[in-house]
């Protein structure tokens, strides 16, 4: 069975600064990979598909890279708004990472 | 816009059956996609349940598999889950989803509903 990892588990981070995410699996996903942004109390908001396609209305700040078993996040310059756990989810299989919560530093 | 919402008892009893409904408005749910459930205990993370497709197909997480049912209908335009045998490791945020297609990421969500399972 596929594994999938999540690094870090938290990061601080202040507005303005770049953050990176990254996902591991644990055998090749292709390019499989969808990332997802939750914030307390509400549903996952969809973000980025086959690894790195911008779904529509998502600003351009958030990007993402990788194939294979190693994957990345990057928010460019890191909003007020952006403060909220991150998901990535092999979607082929239908497999959620453990999250990573971004939280001010 | 495909919007979702999920119905359904909010406290469940150890061993009973847990039934949740998700209705779906603005939006066909014979169109052709995918529609799925994933739950996510209190403070921790998200994992998929299963989804079916309007054919009926059904596909489900192996740890669930014997004790998920998803059924669909197309008159009421909303699908269904039942969960049985439910322990208090059962007792989590459940959410409703759209995916267009087998594979693919989850793009429209409900917004969630809590089930408790407690005596």
């Amino acid at each position: 069975d596929i594994q999938m990892t999540q690094s870090p588990s938290t990061l601080s981070a202040s507005v303005g600064d770049r953050v990176t995410i990254t996902c591991r699996a644990s055998q090749s996903t292709s390019s499989w990979l969808a990332w997802y942004q939750q914030k307390p109390g509400k549903a996952p908001k969809f973000l980025i598909y086959t690894a790195s396609s911008l779904e529509s209305g998502v600003p351009s700040r958030f990007s993402g890279s990788g194939s294979g078993t190693e994957f990345t996040l990057t928010i460019s310059s890191l909003q007020p708004d952006d403060f909220a756990t991150y998901y990535c989810q092999q979607y082929n299989s239908s497999l959620f990472g453990p999250g990573t919560k971004v939280d001010i530093k | 816009q495909v919007q979702l919402q999920e119905s359904g008892p909010g406290l469940v009893k150890p061993s009973e059956t847990l039934s949740l409904t998700c209705a779906v408005s603005g939006y066909s749910i014979s169109s052709g996609d995918y529609w799925g459930w994933i739950r996510q205990p209190p403070g921790k993370g998200l994992e998929w349940i299963g989804s079916i497709h309007l054919s009926g197909s059904t596909f489900y997480n192996p740890s669930l598999k014997s004790r998920a049912t998803i059924s669909i209908d197309t008159s009421k335009n909303q699908f269904s889950l039942e969960l049985s045998s439910v322990t208090a490791a059962d007792t989590a945020v459940y959410f409703c989803a759209r995916h267009p297609g087998g594979g693919t990421p989850s793009d429209f969500w409900g917004q969630g509903t809590l089930v408790t399972v407690s005596s």
